[in-house]
């Protein structure tokens, strides 16, 4: 099976434009998270999704938002970047379903590594 | 509230040396244990998990990890390292039904010729 791709994998953007990311999950994967890698912060989680709907959420800004399509595919979107949201930008896919009483491990993409100047 | 801790924020080792990377955790509920690895400029790989089960859990690379609930904690070992091994390594839970992760602030091993 192809791994979790995340494209593009390099970005520079200026202060106050705006991005979009791009995930495509392993095949038959329904979940989708999204984390934020820096080097002062850790790897912080953004949110996930799950049948097309976020399922769980951090504590991130408005500015950062998201959404899946119907084939599990999935959209990050960072408006009116700053400085601080230079980052590695990290996606996940899973098995994990709604009440299935278990918890499935994340498989990462190599992620989009975003400068903004 | 969920919180990984690892200990140490730098470990470097010899060639060949014994290892052992500490994770302790946090938690009021039952969760899923997980050892990732990161190597420069790539995501994360799964070196092992703990679902439920015996409390030795062995993975890729050579690598185990032992579950000590009462001490709460995950740590992971590898008997003897390589060059190769040199990364950083995160410690991550997941609570029981609930897909959301915790990572620790990750360890950076540095394997020494």
């Amino acid at each position: 099976k192809a791994g979790v791709t995340q494209t593009p994998r390099y970005l520079i953007k200026t202060r106050g434009q705006q991005v979009t990311l791009s995930c495509s999950p392993i095949s038959g994967h329904r979940s989708v998270s999204w984390y934020q890698q820096t080097p002062g912060q850790g790897l912080q989680f953004l949110f996930e999704y799950f049948s097309e709907t976020q399922r769980n959420k951090g504590n991130f800004p408005g500015r950062f938002s998201g959404r899946q399509f119907s084939n599990s595919r999935s959209e990050m979107n960072v408006s009116t970047l700053e400085l601080g949201d230079s980052a590695l930008y990290l996606c996940a896919s899973s098995l994990a379903g709604r009440g299935q009483g278990s918890s499935y491990e994340q498989y990462f993409g190599p992620g989009t590594r975003l400068t903004v100047t | 509230a969920q919180s990984v801790t690892q200990l140490d924020s730098q470990v470097p080792v010899f060639e060949e040396a014994p290892v052992e990377l500490r994770c302790n955790y946090s938690s009021s509920v039952s969760v899923y244990l997980f050892w990732y690895v990161q190597y420069p400029n790539q995501g994360l790989q799964l070196l092992l998990k703990y679902l439920s089960g015996s409390t030795l859990v062995k993975g890729i690379n050579g690598f185990e990890a032992e579950f000590n609930k009462s001490q709460t904690s995950f740590h992971l070992r590898k008997p003897s390292v390589h060059i190769s091994d040199t990364a950083e390594y995160f410690c991550a839970v997941s609570l029981y039904n609930f897909n959301k992760f915790y990572f620790g602030s990750g360890t950076k091993l540095n394997v020494k010729p």
